[in-house]
């Protein structure tokens, strides 16, 4: 059975720093993992996908690594900003039918 | 255009009712699930459709029975409602590997 663990669970920084998430997963056999940003009360926005071959997609000032073998990937944010404070949710494919394993998430705040 | 919508936002019930979520799609994606997100933010699926059928169907209580009348909508139908039901319903749809999430429906049950 898959579990996903993200680490920290919460993060406070300072506006203009860079920080990084991670991600962990206990079954190496994926299809992809999935970035995800989640506001309060709203819905999920899906920031980075990284399909099993690859090694790392980036988006503007985000960067998401993946390694496949150790059961990881973190979730690069350069130069926050108070507009990134939320939760940051990865979640790993290992179906085909894309059937979602979520971790429990890092809440992060950007603070000026 | 919202691409993944849900109705209702909000819903506050007494337990032991029966309630129903609806969810609707305009990506034109063949694959539709709901998950369920509880007090402690935990993500977790539950049912998934396929063109109208059922391809995931996760260890949930038989009083949850998902409805897809086409491929475009996909139901939540809650029997006898319990407290811990209590928890946001997220339905999301699925393209090119990606999910789209809806808002969610936020299910509170007294």
């Amino acid at each position: 059975k898959q579990e996903v663990t993200q680490i920290p669970a919460a993060l406070s920084v300072p506006e203009g720093e860079n920080l990084v998430l991670n991600c962990s997963f206990t079954d190496s056999a994926i299809y992809n993992l999935q970035w995800f940003r989640q506001d309060p009360g709203k819905g999920l926005t899906s920031l980075l996908l990284i399909q099993s071959s690859q090694r790392e997609q980036t988006s503007g000032r985000l960067n998401a690594s993946l390694d496949k073998s150790s059961g990881r990937s973190t979730l690069y944010i350069a130069a926050s900003q108070p507009g990134d404070s939320a939760t940051y949710l990865c979640a790993v494919n290992t179906g085909t039918a894309s059937k979602l394993t979520f971790g429990t998430g890092t809440r992060l705040q950007v603070t000026l | 255009d919202t691409a993944v919508s849900q109705t209702p936002k909000y819903l506050v019930t007494q337990m032991g009712n029966d309630k129903s979520i609806k969810c609707e799609q305009n990506l034109g994606h063949d694959t539709m699930y709901w998950y369920k997100q509880d007090s402690k933010k935990f993500l977790k699926i539950m049912f998934s459709y396929n063109n109208k059928e059922l391809i995931i169907n996760e260890t949930v209580p038989n009083r949850f029975s998902p409805k897809s009348p086409d491929k475009a909508h996909l139901n939540l139908h809650i029997n006898s409602l319990e407290l811990g039901d209590s928890a946001v319903y997220f339905c999301a749809s699925r393209g090119a590997n990606v999910l789209t999430f809806g808002a969610g429906s936020r299910l509170t049950v007294l």
